[in-house]
């Protein structure tokens, strides 16, 4: 079993829908959380950081966290054609640099 | 400030050769880690350096191997180059617990 689990879509959606992208983890250790957006042929742009359990928003994104469920989320509100990405989730636990990546969920917005 | 960036972009070798990458993180950056993204296994952690020193090392064999230089660029190097070490090669570059990545290196091996 991966230590992070990460549905590869593609998930497709209409321009403007709510897109809801998940990943599971099975480390306790894990207390930071990343999702980094990768375009085709491109490295991974980070999107959201946030440290151990919580919200947090930064326009028209919002990434919990919940600790206790292993689990963690990134919400896209409005989104365009430009979102089709791959979304990448990944953490870290605290003072070791590794970051331990999802497989990715291809999303596509069609216009 | 300029982003992470990694030379070359693309490199065709054949089986057997070895190989140099390159990455110079954000400036005052002192922390580099390296990573391969391929289909199959996605992104993988190779190792990670600081003020010169490896300080972390991935589940990779010892055909791939890495330094910094006291400027913190870093080079990535992989001997004896084998098929499936095609993949995209990314440096990233660390800020307290945040790691920003460059366009990576796509290697393919022939």
């Amino acid at each position: 079993q991966k230590e992070v689990e990460q549905d590869p879509g593609p998930l497709s959606v209409p321009e403007g829908a709510i897109v809801s992208l998940n990943c599971t983890y099975s480390n306790s250790a894990f207390q930071y959380f990343m999702w980094y957006r990768q375009y085709s042929r491109k490295g991974p742009e980070l999107l959201m950081y946030t440290y151990s359990s919580g919200n947090k928003e930064d326009g028209r994104f919002t990434a919990q966290v919940d600790k206790s469920s292993k689990y963690i989320s990134l919400f896209i509100r409005d989104s365009q054609p430009s979102d089709s990405a791959t979304y990448l989730c990944a953490m870290k636990d605290t003072g070791f640099q590794k970051l331990v990546f999802g497989t990715g969920t291809r999303l596509l917005v069609s216009p | 400030k300029a982003g992470v960036t990694q030379t070359p972009r693309y490199l065709i070798k054949t089986r057997g050769q070895q190989v140099t990458l390159s990455c110079s993180p954000i400036s005052g950056h002192r922390s580099v880690s390296w990573y391969q993204q391929t289909p199959g296994q996605g992104l993988q952690f190779l190792f990670e350096y600081f003020s010169e020193t490896q300080r972390n090392k991935g589940n990779f064999p010892g055909r791939f191997s890495g330094r910094q230089f006291s400027n913190s660029r870093s080079e990535m190097n992989v001997s004896t180059l084998e098929l499936g070490d095609s993949a995209l090669y990314l440096c990233a570059s660390r800020a307290e617990e945040t790691q920003y990545f460059g366009p990576g290196t796509r290697l393919l091996v022939l």
